[in-house]
């Protein structure tokens, strides 16, 4: 099965500078890639996400980027905020099981004021 | 908005006991899943439905059982509760089709098993 591999395991920046999130996956097949955001006391939710026929999609403050040759994608958050704090998932998945996501271990992030 | 929610937020069983954890969603979605999150481990599937009284497991089904009588609600159970089900569990609901791909996560259920 697909093994989805994340770093780091925590973060701590200061407000205002920019993290970057990395992950890794195994199966060539995956062509999904969403990021999820767990805010304390609340469920993940999705963030961003990226399909394999593009190698970078941004939103405002949030960027991923993706290399499909090497197997990788990552998170970018510009401009950190407090309210970036949390903590964040990446994640795989390929149309042949509909979709099901394979999850990194996660990252914590903390922003410092 | 799409709204899943979970039975309870906190929980607190005895080894040994049954456990019924209930996750309700309101999108009319086919998919449905329960993971657990541990520190360090992520989430992890346990087991997903994608239709009513279908379901499939996961990579971690051992001591867990579901059920889906309804489409809206899937339900997670333990039955024989032990200490290493102690854990963080989110449900999630995911609408069928090719092109929907997110999933939708309730607020969780924190399980503690003494």
């Amino acid at each position: 099965g697909e093994n989805v591999e994340q770093h780091p395991s925590t973060l701590s920046v200061q407000e205002g500078d920019s993290a970057v999130i990395k992950c890794t996956y195994s199966d060539s097949a995956s062509n999904y890639f969403p990021w999820y955001k767990q805010e304390l006391g609340k469920g993940p939710q999705l963030i961003i996400d990226i399909r394999s026929n593009v190698g970078e999609k941004k939103d405002q403050r949030i960027a991923v980027t993706l290399n499909k040759t090497a197997k990788h994608f990552s998170l970018h958050i510009t401009e950190t905020q407090p309210e970036d704090s949390a903590v964040y998932f990446c994640a795989a998945g390929h149309p042949f099981n509909d979709y099901k996501l394979s999850f990194g271990a996660g990252t914590t992030v903390t922003v410092r004021a | 908005d799409v709204k899943v929610t979970q039975s309870s937020r906190y929980l607190v069983k005895r080894t040994g006991e049954k456990v019924f954890l209930e996750c309700v969603q309101d999108m009319d979605h086919e998919n449905m899943f329960w993971y657990r999150q541990d520190p360090g481990l992520g989430l992890r599937l346990i087991y997903f439905s994608y239709d009513v009284k279908m379901k499939e497991k996961g990579d971690i089904p051992e001591g867990y059982s579901v059920s889906r009588e309804k489409k809206e609600r899937f339900s997670l159970i333990l039955e024989s509760a032990s200490t290493n089900q102690t854990s963080m569990y989110l449900c999630a609901s995911k609408g069928g089709g090719s092109y929907s791909y997110e999933q939708y996560f309730g607020p969780g259920t924190r399980l503690t098993v003494t």
